[in-house]
């Protein structure tokens, strides 16, 4: 089992450009999670699915989208990158809701000049 | 906004000694977890605890729960300098929305 892989690890962004990051499970998880991660804070919840088709916001949606394409992959798309998206973005996946733990992705670091 | 505030923000101690960690949140949970996260790496899951549990252990993990005090704390016995990473607490929220801390910085010297 990979778990749960992220790709890119990396990337460098010019203001206004887009990027997709992608994350994919092999657990047959139903729930799908995209965080940000700024230095000195905690994660903040971006975007979730609770299923293939389905997407939903989180605490800071703004400036992104979401597909869920495959119950097994969770895109995250960045439209048009501004400086305040550098961050590492992590993905996860868990069995069900809250209840249950949540598997974390090696994450992706982005940098927006 | 932070539901969960871990304190301290950064923690040395020596190998062997014990390791304690606070989770203070703000309103109402179904259940609080413990996440590590070692440098450069995503977080990993250590304990989940429900609101109707006051206690939890796994292996030299030990997490209580006060839901009078909305506060937790994980207890990391005779640390080792492996244990060396970020702890995070996360508490459950409406519409599946898992709110983290900013965490503990824990660093054990050998």
């Amino acid at each position: 089992n990979a778990g749960v892989t992220q790709t890119p690890k990396f990337r460098v962004l010019k203001t206004g450009q887009s990027m997709t990051l992608l994350c994919a499970q092999d657990m047959n998880h139903e729930y799908m999670y995209w965080y940000r991660q700024d230095p000195g804070m905690g994660l903040r919840l971006i975007h979730y699915s609770v299923g293939e088709g389905t997407t939903a916001k989180g605490e800071v949606p703004d400036g992104y989208n979401v597909s869920r394409l495959k119950n097994q992959n969770f895109l995250l798309g960045l439209e048009s990158a501004a400086p305040s998206q550098t961050s590492v973005y992590f993905c996860a996946s868990s069995y069900g809701g809250l209840v249950y733990e949540q598997y974390f992705g090696p994450g992706t670091r982005l940098t927006v000049t | 906004s932070q539901q969960g505030e871990e304190d301290p923000q950064a923690l040395s101690i020596q190998e062997g000694e014990n390791a304690t960690m606070n989770c203070s949140y703000k309103t109402s949970i179904n259940n609080l977890q413990w996440y590590r996260q070692n440098s450069g790496r995503g977080l990993v899951h250590l304990i989940l605890i429900r609101s109707n549990e006051r206690e939890k252990h796994s292996g030299r993990l030990r997490v209580t729960l006060d839901t009078s005090k909305k506060s937790s704390s994980l207890l990391i016995t005779a640390s080792r300098a492996a244990d060396t990473a970020s702890y995070f607490c996360a508490t459950d929220r409406r519409n599946n929305d898992m709110r983290f801390g900013a965490g503990t910085r824990l660093t054990v010297k050998p």
